[in-house]
């Protein structure tokens, strides 16, 4: 399958500093990826759809504001978490659709990058 | 909107047997696809199984198989020869149309014992 990475694996931050995690695609050229939020013991809540070359499209109730998606290439989407707060500290996954996506939606995911804001 | 639910937070197997993960699912799609994923301790999501809505037939992956219900909206997950490092998290997740998002249930965490 598809291969993503995430970077950094995990960071620290203080509060109110804004973090920026990338997400890229190392084999294949992805037109969509996808960034996901989740919390201990929890499920996987998605974010947004990062579209290249164009805004992303956000969930309900994901501000827009703070969490900043860029998806700039075919192989590179970053997430900026803007003035991060201890309630932002979760863990990110981001995805992207596999090659033949128009005939399975499967999805190759990141390793995902740990957040913890002090 | 589409809802993906899992009704057992938990599971115990032991080593060789077979368990059975549910999941169930509202839609008013008619294409859609449903899939098993498997998050270890790594946090590594891995997909385990997919499964076409138009295809009758169940899908199988070497040890791991569903059972497809389209008419009553169930997908559950079947391990056979369960192995130690089949212990993991597994999440059922839906996706409609295409190049669609997917939707997750909030998971199962299954125990394989000696």
């Amino acid at each position: 399958g598809a291969v993503v990475s995430q970077h950094p694996s995990w960071v620290i931050c203080k509060s109110g500093t804004s973090v920026k995690i990338e997400c890229r695609s190392l084999d294949f050229q992805a037109t969509t990826m996808f960034w996901y939020r989740q919390f201990p013991k929890q499920s996987l809540m998605l974010m947004a759809t990062s579209n290249e070359g164009s805004k992303a499209t956000y969930e309900q109730g994901v501000e827009k504001d703070k969490f900043l998606i860029n998806h700039a290439s075919l192989t590179l989407s970053t997430l900026t978490v803007t003035s991060a707060h201890p309630e932002d500290s979760s863990f990110y996954i981001c995805s992207q659709l596999a090659g033949l996506a128009g005939v399975s939606n499967e999805q190759f995911f990141g390793p995902g990058t740990r957040l913890t804001v002090l | 909107a589409q809802t993906v639910t899992q009704s057992q937070p938990e599971m115990s197997v032991q080593e060789a047997e077979t368990v059975t993960l549910s999941c169930t699912y509202d839609t008013s799609e008619s294409d859609y696809y449903l899939f098993w994923y498997k998050q270890p301790p790594s946090r590594q999501m891995i997909l385990v199984i997919r499964q076409e809505a138009y295809k009758q037939q169940n899908a199988t992956e070497n040890r791991f198989s569903v059972n497809f219900q389209k008419a009553a909206k169930s997908f559950s997950l079947k391990i056979s020869d369960s192995q130690l490092g089949d212990a993991a998290m597994y999440f059922c997740a839906y996706s409609a149309g295409t190049a669609s998002k997917l939707t997750f249930g909030t998971g199962t965490r299954l125990q394989v014992t000696l």
